[in-house]
């Protein structure tokens, strides 16, 4: 098993430019989760999904769109780049037990120039 | 609101001491705990989990956290520490009942163990 990946691993974005990070696992997990990581600010939750077709806005969600077409992949989009988007990038996921760990991807390191 | 502290932003030791990264909660009931390691460039890893039962975790690569009600406190522990040890670690909690879905994060400690 892969566990999770996540496509791609690095990106320079100019502003105003849009792209789509992917997230793909093969754990049959029901809940998956995109967060951002910044120095000193531990992670902050953008979007997250309970189930395909489903998804739901975490803490920092402004800018950002999110999909859940298939139960193994997890897409999410900048429409428009701006720096302070300027992260690391991480997607996680998880069976939909409380108990359950989160299994995390390797991130995506994104500069917005 | 539901938090989760780790109050100190950097922990350092020496190879061969024991170590402590502490973690304490506030959420109510009695909640999941949680224990990552994130080494440099790399996603996070699970490390433990406290669900219920014995007070005191056991995990992996000699870690063990302690799980005190009272002091709504998850303490990361290790006898000796390794340098390969060195990397960040977060503490995050979930709620047993109502809007579960969500882990509630620490900001981490970094961990530096010199040789």
């Amino acid at each position: 098993n892969a566990g999770v990946t996540q496509t791609p691993k690095f990106r320079v974005l100019k502003t105003g430019q849009s792209m789509t990070l992917l997230c793909a696992q093969d754990m049959n997990h029901e809940y998956m989760y995109w967060y951002r990581q910044d120095p000193g600010m531990g992670l902050r939750l953008i979007h997250y999904s309970v189930g395909e077709g489903t998804t739901a806005k975490g803490e920092v969600p402004d800018g950002y769109n999110v999909s859940r077409l298939k139960k193994q992949n997890f897409l999410l989009g900048l429409e428009s780049a701006a720096p302070s988007q300027t992260s690391v990038y991480f997607c996680a996921s998880q069976t939909g037990l409380a108990a359950d760990t989160q299994y995390f991807g390797p991130g995506t390191r994104l500069t917005v120039l | 609101a539901q938090s989760v502290a780790q109050p100190e932003d950097q922990v350092n030791v020496a190879e061969g001491n024991p170590l402590t990264v502490k973690c304490t909660y506030s959420v109510s009931g009695n909640p999941y705990l949680f224990w990552y390691v994130q080494y440099p460039n790399r996603g996070l890893q699970f490390l433990l989990k406290y669900i219920t039962g014995d007070n005191l975790v056991k995990g992996s690569y000699g870690f063990e956290a302690e799980f005190n009600k009272s002091q709504t406190s998850f303490h990361l522990k290790k006898p000796s520490a390794l340098v390969s040890d060195s990397a960040l670690y977060f503490c995050a909690v979930r709620d047993r009942a109502g809007n579960n879905r969500k882990l509630i994060w620490g900001l981490g400690t970094s961990l530096a163990v010199n040789p």
